[in-house]
């Protein structure tokens, strides 16, 4: 059964600091791999998804990065901004287009 | 970008009743829509799987005459919270798939609390 955990549960920073997310699998036979953010109360949106064939992905001040082999993956924001300010989500993809969730990173930017 | 539109945004409601939760893809036909629940400050836990037509597939431990889920159209699949009870209070949120597009687009959510 997959399990994907997220460190750290909640972080914060100043503005304008680089930070990363850290996201772990334990079954590294995925789809692939897909970051989310989520504001209180709202739904996800979805910011970048890595197949398994893939290293990284980029969007913007956005860079996720997989490492299928290490069942690990990283979301590097670059000079994060007090916007950035939500929980961020990180899902292994498996058939069927069925995703596993982790609990997520609550992350403020202060200004 | 895909819309997936969610309805209602927060219902509270008495022990007992029942609800239903909307989720409508606004911009494309969505094939397969997932059901999510979501405690606070968790991770969001998929509740069953439907496709279009055919009868929703459950995960381990959902109850599935307790969760109602209709997939009759291609844009629109709804959850009923049967004989709901204060356990069932939770957040719930649907996302699509559909159109030629691999990512999940996902509702804003329902926040269900049963009194």
């Amino acid at each position: 059964k997959q399990e994907v955990t997220q460190i750290p549960a909640a972080l914060s920073v100043p503005e304008g600091e680089n930070l990363v997310l850290n996201c772990s699998f334990t079954d590294s036979a995925i789809y692939n791999l897909q970051w989310f953010r989520q504001d209180p109360g709202k739904g996800l949106t979805s910011l970048l998804l890595i197949q398994s064939s893939q290293r990284e992905q980029t969007s913007g001040r956005l860079n996720a990065s997989l490492d299928k082999s290490s069942g690990r993956s990283t979301l590097y924001i670059a000079a994060s901004q007090p916007g950035d300010s939500a929980t961020y989500l990180c899902a292994a993809g498996t058939s069927g287009s069925r995703l596993t969730f982790g609990e997520g990173t609550q992350l403020t930017v202060n200004p | 970008g895909a819309v997936v539109s969610q309805h209602p945004s927060r219902v509270i409601c008495k022990s007992g009743t029942s609800v239903k939760i909307e989720c409508r893809s606004l911009d494309f036909q969505a094939t397969t829509m997932f059901w999510y629940r979501q405690f606070p400050k968790k991770s969001l836990m998929l509740m069953a799987t439907s496709n279009e037509g055919s009868k929703a597939t459950y995960e381990q431990g959902v109850e599935k005459d307790k969760f109602l889920i209709n997939h009759a159209s291609l844009t629109l699949s709804t959850l009923t919270v049967t004989s709901a009870h204060p356990e069932d209070s939770s957040f719930y949120i649907c996302s699509a798939q559909g159109g030629g597009k691999e990512k999940l687009f996902f509702g804003s959510g329902t926040q269900l609390s049963v009194l």
